[in-house]
């Protein structure tokens, strides 16, 4: 069965500074997709990226970037210049082409202080 | 678009009652509907895969007799929670999904569950 951590429970940074989210997995699909979602207090699932196990390369969206890695099971999230507004948790989660559910990390409770 | 609702938002009942909620694919026929749990602080819990016209697929220790679900067409998903005791607050959240590739889900907006 597939498995997502996300290792750090919390992060508090100050405005401006660049923040990375740590995301590990374990899957024996060869076929699979990964995906970052941003809840903010309301609860609401925010949708960021989906990133499928063909594709390697990194994606950048702004102050938002994920560097797939497929050597180290990893699939981290990087927010530049960081916000206020990005305070949330954020959540990795990982979806087997064989199995239609998905599974998520623990998630990363980020605070940007100003 | 693919546009995911859910009602209501936020219920409160009495233990002992029964309290259903609603998934909606608004845009969308979605053949296989999700059903999430999260405590507080926690992270999204799968319940049940939800199949239009079949029986609910249940996650192992989730009670399917407590958690009744129907799927009775391509756009529509109740989650009921039965006889609801206050261990049974939390946030539910569904999803569906669109289409056969991609593994693509979209999430509803939840419905916040506060059982006194």
């Amino acid at each position: 069965a597939q498995k997502v951590t996300q290792a750090q429970t919390e992060i508090s940074v100050v405005e401006k500074e660049d923040v990375t989210l740590d995301c590990v997995y374990e899957t024996r699909d060869t076929t699979y997709y990964l995906f970052w979602y941003k809840q903010p207090p309301s609860g609401e699932l925010v949708f960021l990226i989906r990133r499928n196990s063909f594709d390697e390369q990194n994606e950048i969206s702004g102050r938002y970037s994920w560097n797939f890695q497929k050597s180290t099971s990893s699939f981290n999230f990087t927010i530049t210049a960081s916000q206020v507004v990005d305070s949330a948790v954020y959540f990795c989660a990982l979806s087997e082409a064989q199995n239609n559910d998905m599974r998520f990390g623990a998630g990363t409770r980020l605070t940007v202080k100003p | 678009g693919a546009v995911v609702s859910q009602h209501p938002s936020r219920v409160i009942c009495k233990s002992g009652t029964s309290v259903k909620i609603e998934c909606r694919s608004l845009d969308f026929q979605a053949t296989t509907m999700f059903w999430y749990r999260q405590f507080p602080k926690q992270s999204l819990m799968l319940m049940a895969t939800s199949n239009e016209g079949s029986k609910a697929t249940y996650e192992q220790g989730v009670e399917k007799d407590k958690f009744l679900i129907n799927h009775a067409s391509l756009t529509l998903s109740t989650l009921t929670v039965t006889s609801a005791h206050p261990e049974d607050s939390s946030f539910y959240i569904c999803s569906a999904r669109k289409g056969l590739v991609l593994n693509e889900q979209f999430f509803g907006p939840g419905t916040r569950l506060t059982v006194l």
